[in-house]
């Protein structure tokens, strides 16, 4: 059983619908990064949230430490969103970067 | 221009050789991670290096090592390649050991033929 389930696995949607993936994860984390990875393979770190919610213009990242869930959120969707987008945990104990991952959500936003 | 720069972008090598991969972090960060993606593994943290010294260890091979160095910049060196050891290899960097947002440089992709 993976340590970081990630739901849908893909996703498609239409310009301007609002977006949701989850995050699910089974061990004790010190916090949670949410990272975007574009087609050329380049990957950012959207957020990296330990409590409550984070949002930073279009995004909203949102955890709950007791039910060992995150979800990451996107407005009013563009196609320049399009990406994968990887739940990334931080083990409890460990360093901040010492990361464990889910396998990613393929988002795919068309015009 | 992300901050943090990798060397070479591309490396096409043969099994059994051995290479280095380099890492500058972004001005000012201490830590810096090292990460492989390769498409049965998916992303893999690797090692985390902290103003010179070893802070933690992931999924590392024993033909793998890594070291930074006093100016701060990392290299990663892989020996006996192996196949399966084709991937993205990311370094990432962070301004604290206790990390936050990170920084991810372009990677360095590897093809072991």
């Amino acid at each position: 059983k993976n340590e970081v389930e990630q739901s849908p696995q893909n996703l498609t949607a239409q310009e301007g619908e609002f977006i949701t993936i989850n995050c699910s994860y089974s061990v004790g984390i010190s916090a949670l990064h949410w990272l975007q990875q574009h087609p050329g393979g380049g990957i950012v770190s959207l957020f990296m949230l330990s409590s409550g919610k984070k949002k930073h213009g279009r995004l909203i990242a949102t955890i709950n430490i007791q039910e060992k869930h995150s979800s990451l959120h996107i407005t009013a969707s563009h196609p320049r969103d399009s990406a994968v987008y990887i739940c990334a945990p931080s083990i409890y104990g460990g360093s901040q970067g010492n990361l464990i991952f889910g396998k990613g959500t393929k988002l795919s936003v068309k015009p | 221009d992300s901050g943090v720069t990798q060397t070479p972008k591309h490396l096409i090598t043969a099994t059994g050789q051995r290479v280095t991969l380099r890492c500058s972090p972004r001005s000012g960060d201490l830590s810096v991670y090292w990460y492989q993606q390769s498409l049965d593994q998916g992303l893999q943290f690797l090692i985390q290096y902290y103003n010179g010294e070893e802070r933690a260890k992931g999924n590392i091979l024993e033909r793998f090592s890594a070291q930074q160095f006093p100016d701060l910049h990392s290299e990663l060196n892989l020996s006996s390649l192996e196949l399966g050891d084709s991937a993205l290899y990311f370094c990432a960097s962070s301004v604290v050991l206790a990390g936050g947002r990170m920084l991810f440089g372009p990677g360095t992709r590897l093809t072991v033929l």
